[in-house]
């Protein structure tokens, strides 16, 4: 069915240190995975998305990785930064009109 | 700056009553998406439409509809208010119909709604 689970529900890391957010789903059909992220009071912006015949995807600190065997996807943030402190939503696509969204993960990063 | 805007910014009403939220998608988008984000929570689709159709719909009210006019832009009515409608409501704008071509949905600034 049309149900993606997102863990951890919060995340703490020190700068410099790296974060990772897991989510999980079960629809096969599935086959656009991208992440928003969100600071507080705007808008979800995406930060990177990854289709599935693509195993992973890296923008400079920031990488996503797929198992569509699995069914599941991550967020690979890297050397994080203070303005990496945000909410991170993680989707799904396919098969529908709509994007199927996590539950979110609040990430506060220490310096 | 996405290109979707949204107006009010603010909306604060009293519980019974209706409002309207509007929206404007980017130039050359054809699908709209309604959005609830209540307090410390997730995004809940609420509904979809693309070149004046509705396409999907997800856990809309029946207090609540919406609409999307020839010029594309789109109106989401809130009627029969209820203190847990209080809640930032995004729309969002895409190319396609389907998020499966991985065309990116771009949100609009939101409108907060206080019912008191």
């Amino acid at each position: 069915g049309e149900n993606v689970e997102q863990h951890p529900s919060t995340l703490s890391v020190q700068e410099g240190d790296s974060a990772v957010i897991k989510c999980t789903y079960s629809d096969s059909a599935s086959n656009y995975f991208p992440w928003y992220k969100q600071e507080l009071g705007k808008r979800p912006q995406l930060i990177i998305d990854i289709r599935s015949n693509v195993g992973e995807k890296k923008d400079q600190r920031i990488a996503v990785t797929l198992n569509k065997t699995a069914k599941h996807f991550s967020l690979h943030i890297t050397e994080t930064q203070p303005e990496d402190s945000a909410v991170y939503f993680c989707a799904l696509g396919g098969g529908y009109n709509k994007l199927i969204f996590g539950a979110g993960t609040r990430l506060a990063v220490h310096p | 700056d996405s290109g979707v805007t949204q107006t009010p910014k603010h909306l604060i009403t009293a519980t019974g009553q209706r409002v309207t939220l509007r929206c404007s998608p980017r130039s050359g988008d054809l699908s709209v998406y309604w959005y609830q984000q209540s307090l410390d929570q997730g995004l809940q689709f609420l509904i979809q439409y693309y070149n004046g159709e509705e396409r999907a719909k997800g856990n809309i009210l029946e207090r609540f509809s919406a609409q999307q006019f020839p010029d594309l832009h789109s109106e989401l009515n809130l009627s029969s208010l209820e203190l847990g409608d209080s809640a930032l409501y995004f729309c969002a704008s895409s190319v396609a119909v389907r998020a499966a071509r991985g065309d990116e949905q771009f949100f609009g600034p939101g409108t907060r709604l206080t019912v008191l």
